[in-house]
């Protein structure tokens, strides 16, 4: 298993452009997450996913618009790039069953600037 | 709305030192209580889960104690090894979909 991948893992934008930032997971988990991850904080929530077709808001949501057309993927847009949103993207998936519920398993991240 | 604190910040260690790293929560309403590390430049990787049941969880080296009534968890780390620097988050979830994770521990154990 691959676990949680995403792409890319670097990416650099300018102000008002859009982008897409991939999350894949081949655990056939439910729950997936994206959290972001400023210098010296902790990880902050945008947004989540308990199944296919069903997303909701974390603490950070504005910016940002998410889906979930799979079980697989949960991909993250970013309409107009603002200089706050320099920050490390993080995606995560939970399973909610079997012996190891509970526990997040997290992607290598992607780090993105906006000038 | 739920607020996580790490104590301390920042911790430098030398080898072989036993360790407590802290954790304070403002809602005990909680579910469960994770303990993460993080490399420089990596993602999270899950060390420890307390169920909010639970009063604690061993690992190897780690051992993560749970005081819901309290709003405190604590994470020990016995015996550390320069291969234990990271920053150490832990995150209380309120509900069973959301985590809020603190702002982290950094540790550098010094060889």
């Amino acid at each position: 298993n691959a676990g949680v991948t995403q792409t890319p893992k670097f990416r650099i934008l300018k102000i008002g452009q859009s982008m897409t930032l991939q999350c894949t997971q081949d655990m056939n988990h439910n729950y997936m997450y994206w959290y972001r991850q400023d210098p010296g904080m902790g990880l902050k929530l945008i947004y989540y996913s308990v199944g296919a077709g069903i997303t909701d808001k974390g603490e950070v949501p504005n910016g940002y618009n998410v889906s979930r057309s799979t079980t697989e993927d949960f991909p993250l847009r970013l309409e107009l790039a603002a200089p706050s949103q320099t920050s490390v993207y993080f995606c995560a998936s939970r399973s909610t069953s079997g012996g190891n519920t509970d526990t997040q398993y997290f992607g290598p991240g992607t780090r993105l600037t906006v000038l | 709305k739920q607020e996580v604190t790490q104590i301390p910040a920042a911790l430098s260690v030398p080898e072989g030192e036993n360790l407590v790293l802290n954790c304070s929560f403002t809602d005990s309403a909680i579910y469960n209580l994770q303990w993460f590390r993080q490399d420089p430049g990596k993602g999270l990787t899950s060390l420890l889960l307390i169920q909010s049941s639970q009063r604690e969880q061993t690992s190897g080296r780690l051992n993560a104690s749970l005081d819901k009534s309290s709003g405190r968890s604590t994470l020990y780390i016995a015996a550390s090894q320069p291969g234990d620097s990271a920053t150490y988050l832990c995150a209380p979830t309120s509900g069973t979909y959301k985590y809020i994770f603190g702002t982290g521990t950094r540790l550098k154990v010094l060889a």
